[in-house]
């Protein structure tokens, strides 16, 4: 079993429209970060995150400790927007940035 | 902000040969990088860890012989994959760990093809 899980697996949603893709972690983890990969491949790191709440422009990230759960979200959905998205828990292990990953949630937007 | 680059990002190579893959923070220093291989519709997996100037640490199933890690420097981090084979055929990732930020900086990947 995965230690860092997501959902949906896939997603589908009109331009214009609110997105939130949630993850959760099993391990202990000193930081949640969220990724952006686009099809031809580079990894863009969005957020990191070890409590609360960040924003950055129309993205959204937030955290729970105790429930070990973590959204994605993103406000006015653009066709550009369209990834995967990928959750990933750095501190599993005694490792601070050793990174286990999701398996991604392909997010498709159509105008 | 901080980048990481990768080159090549894409290698068309014939079985047996080996290819390198190198990997560099363009602003920061790095002691320690990461790489990762990525096949077709499957999450990322972490092959073994670069420190420098110190052997590699590798991920259990990874081969040390034939994925060849060298991390000479603080911004250069080199991936050979030695003899390779079309089952080597994947996506490689590299990240770097910027101590100062706390966070992991991520680099375009390689896409390498072995006939």
């Amino acid at each position: 079993k995965n230690e860092v899980e997501q959902s949906p697996q896939n997603l589908t949603a009109q331009e214009g429209e609110f997105i939130t893709i949630n993850c959760s972690y099993s391990v202990g983890i000193s930081a949640l970060h969220w990724l952006q990969q686009h099809p031809g491949g580079g990894i863009v790191s969005l957020f990191m995150l070890s409590s609360g709440k960040k924003k950055h422009g129309r993205l959204i990230a937030t955290i729970n400790i105790q429930e070990k759960h973590s959204s994605l979200h993103i406000t006015a959905s653009h066709p550009r927007d369209s990834a995967v998205y990928i959750c990933a828990a750095s501190g599993g292990g005694g490792s601070n940035y050793k990174l286990t990953f999701g398996k991604g949630t392909l997010l498709t937007v159509n105008p | 902000g901080a980048v990481v680059s990768q080159h090549p990002s894409r290698v068309i190579c014939k079985s047996g040969t080996s290819v390198k893959i190198e990997c560099r923070s363009l602003d920061f220093q790095a002691t320690t990088m990461f790489w990762y291989r990525q096949f077709p519709k499957q999450s990322l997996m972490l092959m073994a860890t670069s420190n420098e100037g110190s052997k590699a640490t590798y991920e259990q199933g990874v081969e040390k012989d034939k994925f060849l890690i060298n991390h000479a420097s603080l911004t250069l981090s080199t991936l050979t994959v030695t003899s390779a084979h079309p089952e080597d055929s994947s996506f490689y990732i590299c990240s770097a760990w910027d101590s100062l930020q706390e966070t992991q900086y991520f680099g375009p990947g390689t896409r390498l093809l072995v006939l």
